[in-house]
């Protein structure tokens, strides 16, 4: 079984573009959770999806993020218009069902904003 | 709100020395402890888990007891080898809420030969 994958595992962004990070859950999972590992510091949430639907995004910054995970394909985590602060590791886990407590993760997309 | 606090180290060990990494947590209810790890260049892996008071976790030769008088879950092995340097997290999810993690801040532990 393939586990959770994400790409690109590296991205750079200038100043004011768009950076959107791809995270493909475990065969099988339908809930996606976003975190953010900014550094020196441990993961913070911020979005839980399952197929289209946002169950929590009570981490997310209320301008430039959003989030989908659409019916077929990855789940999107999409950030307008980046500045030097965004610069982070971000992390995609899937998980099989909402009780299950574990959740798998991919191994990050480190986005640097110059 | 719901907190993990853990020690930040970073923390340099001998091959074959004894680790503890305490934790400690503020959450109302019950809520399901875990800790991750996450070696250099991947993502975070479970380690073990507990979700209820008393419930020992155990994984690889390393522990975690869940106890519910001191809203604690120290990470405990033996004997750490090199292969254990990696940076190890400490999270709960709340009973009740969304299935989100609440991680500390994460410790780098590193193992010399």
């Amino acid at each position: 079984n393939a586990g959770v994958m994400q790409n690109p595992r590296h991205l750079v962004r200038r100043r004011g573009q768009e950076a959107r990070l791809r995270c493909s859950p475990m065969k099988g999972h339908s809930h996606v959770y976003w975190y953010r590992q900014l550094p020196e510091e441990g993961l913070k949430f911020m979005v839980y999806l399952q197929k289209e639907n946002i169950i929590d995004e009570s981490g997310m910054p209320k301008e430039r993020f959003s989030a989908e995970f659409p019916k077929e394909g990855p789940s999107i985590l999409r950030i307008q218009q980046v500045v030097r602060g965004d610069s982070a590791a971000y992390f995609c886990a899937s998980s099989l069902d909402r009780n299950s407590y574990e959740q798998y993760f991919g191994p990050g997309t480190r986005l640097t904003v110059t | 709100g719901n907190s993990v606090t853990q020690m930040e180290g970073p923390v340099t060990l001998s091959e074959e020395a004894f680790l503890t990494i305490n934790c400690t947590y503020t959450a109302t209810g019950y809520p399901s402890l875990f800790w991750y790890v996450q070696y250099p260049g991947e993502g975070l892996q479970l380690l073990l888990k507990a979700t209820k008071a008393d419930d020992k976790g155990s994984n690889k030769g390393f522990e975690a007891t869940y106890r519910k008088e001191t809203t604690s879950f120290h990470l405990e092995k033996g004997s750490v080898q090199v292969s254990d340097s990696a940076v190890y997290f400490c999270a709960l999810v709340a009973q009740g809420g969304s299935e989100k993690l609440v991680f500390g801040k994460g410790m780098k532990l590193t193992v010399n030969p």
